[in-house]
This record gives structure tokens, sequence and C-alpha cells, in this order.
């Protein structure tokens, strides 16, 4: 199974809005609910900021926000900040006990 | 509070065995589904294996590109989750790091991550 492809780079200014996306087949993304986003700042362990597609763990801000539509889901982060900037990696139950992960994305904040 | 410490990183040459180890606290290894990820340095994630826990049966689960050659269990005694690494390969080189999974192999709790270099 291949990775889920997530666009390399996303930039936007404080304040504004920026969506990732992550793009898979009917046998994860778009088969599963099971959709997560993670954070990664330089030299750290990745963090859970959505599960489920769309829920927030406790002490996620709510600018962080997660959708699917088919085979792709998105990463919608709103009001940007400084401290946003890290890299995001998606990933998607496949089935069989398996999960995939994406490439990443690193977001920059201009 | 949960908490993940991982240890027994290094560098090793190929064909070589490692073991790696993942202290727990806040909670009893036995009474959560863990998984090891990896991640090759500037690369993406890789998700290594799983073991169930104790009342799901306590087995455990892998990767194709690691099955046959790593092995994970855990000391209940130390509260610690284990990787046994043997035969690695030059593509086996990354941070490795344990975390705990709140169902459908998603992620909440991670460990710092301990580096693997396989080279000769």
């Amino acid at each position: 199974q291949s990775a889920l492809t997530q666009p390399p780079s996303a930039s936007g200014s404080p304040g504004q809005s920026v969506a990732i996306s992550c793009t898979g087949t009917s046998s994860d993304i778009g088969g599963y609910k099971y959709v997560s986003w993670y954070q990664q700042h330089p030299g750290k362990a990745p963090k859970l900021m959505i599960y489920e597609v769309s829920e927030r763990p406790s002490g996620v801000p709510d600018r962080f926000s997660g959708s699917k539509s088919g085979n792709t889901a998105s990463l919608t982060v709103s009001g940007l900040q400084a401290e946003d900037e890290a890299d995001y990696y998606c990933s998607s139950y496949a089935g069989s006990n398996f999960v995939l992960f994406g490439g990443g994305t690193k977001l920059t904040v201009l | 509070e949960v908490q993940l410490v991982e240890s027994g990183g290094g560098l090793v040459k190929p064909g070589a065995s490692l073991r790696l180890s993942c202290a727990a606290s806040g909670f009893t290894v036995n009474d959560a589904w863990m998984s090891w990820v990896r991640q090759v340095p500037g690369k993406g994630l890789e998700w290594v294996g799983l073991i169930r826990r104790k009342t799901s049966g306590g087995t455990p689960e892998y990767a194709a590109s690691v099955k046959g050659r790593f092995t994970i269990s855990r000391d209940v005694s130390q509260n610690t989750l284990y990787l046994q690494m043997s035969s690695l390969k030059n593509e086996d080189t990354g941070v490795y790091y344990c975390a705990t999974d709140r169902g459908w192999l998603t992620f909440d709790c991670w460990g710092q991550g301990t580096l693997v270099t396989v080279s000769s």
C-alpha cells in the first residue's frame, strides 16, 4: 500500500486560514472514519491534533478542524499563529490492523 | 500523567540486532494497545507494529517491511514495551517512537524517540 498523498508545503499569513489535503483511496480514507492529523515541530515527537476525521483531543485549539470527502481528508487551521508553523501528517486506518501515513506537509507562517 | 520514554538506540552494522525499550508511566502497559512508529530523519512516518492489550489477546501485528525480523513484547513488572530488531538493514535507520493507541491505530501519546542508525 502506498503512503497517503499530501502537498509538501503550505503557507499563510498570521490570522489567515490554510487547508492541507490528504488523498488516499477507497481502501483507506474512503473506507473508514479513522483519519487522524499530527503536528510535529522540529526535533519533537508528533502530537495528535485531530482524530476520527474531525474530533479534537482535549487541549487542542478549536482553530484546528478536520473534514473528509470521498478519498480526500483535509485539515484546516484558522487564525494562523506563529506557533502553528510545523510539519503536519495525516494518517488513515487501512484495515487488517494497518495504518498509512501521509508524506507530511510543512506549514509556514509568513 | 501518561509518559513514555524510549531508549536503546544506537549505531549498528547491517545484519546486527538491537532491542529498544519504552518505559511507561501513568498507566499499565498490559492495559493499552501500543505501537512502534519510525521516522527516517527528514522524512515521513511509518508504522512498524502493534501489540494488543492483554484483554484483547495481547498479540502483536507487524508491517510487512519488518515482519519476521522485529518482535514486540512487554514486561509488566517493568511496565515497559520492547522492540527486538534483528537482521537490521540500512533502510531500518530512523527515529523509533513508541505510542499509545486510543483505538483504530490513532496515536494519542508519543515518547521522545530513540535514533537507530544502521550503517557499515
